[in-house]
């Protein structure tokens, strides 16, 4: 079955450590996104790539950083500069050029400063 | 810029009463529109969408009209469930701009028994 797997679901990170969040999809998809969710709030959005080897930085990018080397693969790295990185991260994906598609998106990754 | 601007929440309804979740939106080409739903810890989820103007979308008994003349794209449901307790987020999605993805802040239900 095509879809969107993001993993670990649940992770751990002591202070001033860098973590990597995995982001796969199998959908043929161009665009890749990532989003930051916390407690009661909406979507803010860190990172998008609307194809290889190119991204771009979303409203806050501030002590994250992305890869796209693969069309499947959108890793999220957290680094020791975010300095309130506990949160939900989704990461998403569509076909990039036709906007009547939806979005699909992984089960997340819960991510926990320890 | 495109944006959306969603109904803020909490709502709290008791089982089989109506429901209306607003969202307006902005936009500089012609989106299109959706309705996600989130379930607690799991990530978003299609729940209905409309691609042009007096489109209306429907799944699950929810249903939302494509307005242009209001810039509108509210939710509705005639009898909620306990089960349809979730969070609802409004997105748009267009051709123009680097970034064409833009979602609501989101709005979570409670239905009570």
């Amino acid at each position: 079955d095509g879809g969107i797997t993001q993993s670990p679901k649940y992770l751990f990170r002591k202070e001033g450590q860098n973590v990597t969040l995995s982001c796969e999809q199998n959908l043929n998809h161009d665009a890749m996104y990532w989003y930051r969710q916390d407690p009661g709030q909406g979507l803010r959005l860190i990172y998008y790539s609307h194809i290889v080897n190119d991204f771009q930085k979303g409203d806050i990018a501030e002590g994250y950083s992305v890869s796209r080397e693969k069309k499947e693969s959108f890793p999220l790295t957290v680094t020791s500069a975010q300095k309130n990185p506990t949160a939900f991260y989704l990461c998403a994906s569509t076909t990039g050029g036709a906007p009547n598609t939806e979005a699909f998106f992984g089960q997340g990754t819960r991510l926990t400063v320890v | 810029g495109d944006s959306v601007t969603q109904m803020e929440g909490p709502v709290t309804l008791s089982e089989e009463a109506f429901l209306t979740i607003n969202c307006t939106y902005t936009a500089t080409g012609y989106p299109s529109l959706f309705w996600y739903v989130q379930y607690p810890g799991e990530g978003l989820q299609l729940l209905l969408k409309a691609t042009k103007a007096d489109d209306k979308g429907s799944n699950k008994g929810f249903e939302a009209t494509y307005r242009k003349e209001t810039t509108s794209f509210h939710l509705e449901k005639g009898s909620v469930q306990v089960s349809d307790s979730a969070v609802y987020f409004c997105a748009l999605s267009d051709r123009t701009g680097a970034n064409n993805l833009f979602f609501g802040t989101g709005t979570r239900l409670t239905v009570i028994p």
